[in-house]
C-alpha cells in the first residue's frame, strides 16, 4: 500500500517568514494530495490540495508543489502569522478512497 | 458550510466495555469513513462504508469493531470490548460520489476516547 513520509516533525519560524513542509509518497497510482491543518481539539481541515496533473497550486499565502517523478510534494506558507500555528498533515490517495496520512508537522509561528 | 458532526466529543470508558461513537455525515454524501489518531501519531484509516456495506477496512479494524448506518443520517462505530490501546481520537469523514475538486472529503471534529 501507500506510504507517506512527512518532515520536519516540528518547525518554528518567526512571524513573517516562510515555512516549508515536505512529504514523499510511494505509490505512483496516487493522484490526489491534500494538506490538512489541525488545530487543538479539532478535526483536520482541508487547506489546499493538488492533483497529479498539476505541478503547482497557489491560494493566497499557501502553495503546494508536486513532483510526480520524484514522488514528493511540499506545502509552502509565506508571510506566516501566529494563527498559522497548528499541526499540518499531508495525505495521498488514489480514486478518492482511503487517505494515507503523513505523521504531521507541528508548526509554531513566533510573534 | 456543511459539517460532519460527531458525538460525544469526549468519552471515558472502562476497559472491556462497549462504546458507540456517533457521526452525522453531510446529507448528500454517500461514502463514509472512520479514522483514528493515537496521541502523537498519524491519522490512520480504519474503514470505509458505501451502499450499506464495508468497502474497505484496515488491519486495525478487527472483529472488535463494527460500523452501521442505522438510519438515513447516522453512521456509527462500535467497539465491542474496549482495550487500553483503543484510546485515541476517532474521526468520521464523508464525501460525495465522483471526483470533485477535493472529492468533497470532510472530516468531523473527532471523539476522544479514553479507556481506563
Amino acid at each position: 500500500g501507500e506510504n507517506v513520509e512527512q518532515h520536519p516533525s516540528t518547525l518554528s519560524v518567526q512571524e513573517g517568514d516562510s515555512a516549508v513542509i515536505k512529504c514523499t509518497y510511494s505509490d505512483s497510482a496516487s493522484n490526489y494530495f491534500p494538506w490538512y491543518k489541525q488545530e487543538l481539539g479539532k478535526g483536520p481541515q482541508l487547506i489546499i490540495d493538488i492533483r497529479s496533473n498539476v505541478g503547482e497550486k497557489k491560494d493566497q499565502r499557501i502553495a503546494v508543489t508536486l513532483n510526480k517523478t520524484a514522488k514528493h510534494f511540499s506545502l509552502h506558507i509565506t508571510e506566516t502569522q501566529p494563527e498559522d500555528s497548528a499541526v499540518y498533515f499531508c495525505a495521498a490517495t488514489s480514486l478518492g478512497n482511503q487517505f494515507y496520512f503523513g505523521t504531521g508537522t507541528s508548526l509554531t509561528v513566533i510573534p | 458550510e456543511p459539517e460532519v458532526t460527531q458525538t460525544p466529543s469526549h468519552q471515558v470508558t472502562q476497559m472491556g466495555q462497549e462504546v458507540i461513537l456517533r457521526c452525522v455525515p453531510i446529507s448528500n454524501h454517500l461514502y463514509f469513513y472512520w479514522y483514528r489518531q493515537i496521541l502523537g501519531q498519524k491519522v490512520e484509516f480504519l474503514v470505509s462504508f458505501y451502499n450499506n456495506e464495508i468497502s474497505e477496512k484496515s488491519e486495525i479494524f478487527d472483529d472488535q469493531f463494527s460500523v452501521e448506518r442505522p438510519d438515513g443520517s447516522n453512521f456509527t462505530l462500535k467497539i465491542r470490548s474496549t482495550k487500553l490501546e483503543d484510546s485515541a481520537m476517532y474521526f468520521c469523514a464523508s464525501r460525495t460520489p465522483g471526483q470533485g475538486s477535493n472529492y468533497g472529503y470532510t472530516f468531523g471534529s473527532g471523539t476522544r476516547l479514553t479507556v481506563v
